[in-house]
């Protein structure tokens, strides 16, 4: 079965400092990746999206990027926080066959917190 | 301007009471999907509707795809407390990426 990991689960970091933020998937292969950023009250906002290895969509300009360096494995990243960055990090994978049946699948989450 | 506007927001009732919330929308999309998602973990799919009309039921859920495509209801009956949580439509969009309303935040209280 296909599982998602997602971590570390919650993260303190200084204004300024880097980031690095992993997830990764097991059971699958080719998986479409994605990055949601969830923060209160505005609901879930898409920040990147990998349809394959080297490949990444960005949706909103921002201080974030990010890279798939393995097909299962995809990073999100910041060389020096904002603020504004705080929320509930999200990554989720789909697969391109059978989507929109199964939908995506969700991590569990990483709440950093922007100090 | 937000794609899919859910509705109420926020709900708070008693336990063993029906509710229905809603996503609506001005556009029409090939398929709609409902998620729930509980305090600190990520959304969990629900149901997938395609067809106009179609109707989907998961025990005590009851999913309604409007005849045109471009709105969605969730009814419950008899609700119960573990039925609390933020309560996700969506919708696809170009290379499978999925829009996501803003929820309804369901409370069911004891």
């Amino acid at each position: 079965s296909q599982t998602i990991h997602q971590w570390p689960a919650t993260l303190v970091q200084p204004v300024g400092s880097p980031l690095s933020l992993e997830c990764t998937v097991e059971g699958t292969s080719n998986p479409n990746l994605y990055w949601y950023r969830q923060a209160a009250g505005r609901g879930l906002q898409l920040l990147f999206y990998s349809v394959g290895i080297g490949q990444i969509s960005s949706e909103v300009p921002q201080n974030l990027s990010a890279s798939r360096p393995q097909d299962r494995q995809f990073i999100l990243s910041s060389k020096k926080l904002l603020l504004s960055d705080s929320g509930f990090y999200l990554c989720a994978w789909s697969d391109g066959q059978f989507y929109p049946t199964y939908g995506y699948t969700f991590g569990s989450g990483t709440r950093l917190t922007v100090v | 301007t937000q794609l899919l506007e859910q509705s109420p927001q926020f709900l708070s009732i008693q336990e063993g009471e029906n509710l229905t919330v809603y996503c609506n929308s001005s556009s029409v999309f090939s398929s709609l999907q409902w998620y729930r998602q509980e305090p600190g973990e990520g959304p969990v799919l629900l149901v997938t509707v395609v067809t106009g009309g179609e109707v989907k039921k998961l025990k005590r859920l009851t999913f309604q795809f409007g005849d045109a495509r471009k709105d969605s209801s969730l009814h419950i009956t008899a609700a119960q407390t573990g039925d609390t949580g933020l309560y996700l439509c969506a919708v696809g969009g170009r290379d499978d990426k999925i829009i996501f309303g803003k929820g309804t935040r369901l409370h069911i209280l004891p």
